[in-house]
């Protein structure tokens, strides 16, 4: 009974190719999100949608197009992959003005 | 611009003693803050927060200290014990915004 979970939890993939990550909520939550924790470590957010109404979206190349098909599910697809896509993607969601649950992270690597 | 910093990317204490974790931020738009524990290939894990109208808040052997004025938070965890060891990242937010902001973490190995 996993509060937020991603698939797959790696991915290994060519330059330009396109791929998908998927994420899902089982606690009722409204907010979800998407983050990159790259090289350096560094997490940040890249987007965010409310109720499947997108309310963040922070500088990122339109490659990278997230789809909420309810509010439990906010899918992350990325095309014409890039060696600087390689990184660690986590989805979490909130309830608004709360803390924000994680899931395991998606470890991408580009080749 | 790092908004919220976390000068020591590591911390090793002994078991039983008290770990201090530090993280200053820049923005005074802050209200509301959080610490976050990381193991290795899970998610981060919610761990306490602190509203910018306190400057206190406890949780068993965790306690966050927020200091306004100097836009410096700490996370205290006494007595610290060797499953402590992980990585902890402080965030914030702004009020209204669903944006939190982290730090870029530091990673505490507590020792038996």
């Amino acid at each position: 009974d996993t509060a937020v979970s991603q698939t797959p939890k790696y991915l290994v993939t060519q330059m330009g190719n396109d791929k998908s990550i998927k994420c899902e909520q089982n606690l009722g939550h409204d907010t979800m999100y998407w983050y990159k924790q790259d090289s350096k470590k560094f997490l940040k957010i890249m987007f965010s949608y409310n109720n499947k109404e997108l309310i963040i979206n922070e500088t990122v190349p339109n490659r990278f197009s997230p789809k909420s098909p309810d509010k439990a599910h906010l899918n992350l697809h990325i095309n014409s992959l890039e060696l600087g896509d390689s990184a660690v993607y986590f989805c979490a969601s909130s309830q608004r003005m709360n803390e924000q649950y994680f899931g395991p992270g998606t470890r991408l690597t580009v080749t | 611009d790092q908004q919220v910093k976390q000068n020591s990317p590591s911390l090793s204490v002994q078991e039983g003693r008290i770990s201090i974790l530090n993280c200053d931020y820049t923005n005074s738009m802050f209200d509301y803050f959080l610490w976050y524990k990381k193991y290795p290939a899970e998610g981060p894990t919610f761990l306490i927060s602190i509203s910018s109208i306190k400057d206190k808040n406890e949780d068993g052997r965790f306690t966050v200290f927020l200091n306004k004025s100097a836009k410096h938070l700490s996370l205290h965890i006494v007595p610290s014990q060797p499953g402590d060891s992980a990585v902890y990242f402080c965030a914030a937010i702004q009020g209204g915004s669903e944006k939190l902001v982290f730090g870029k973490g530091t990673k505490l190995t507590v020792n038996p």
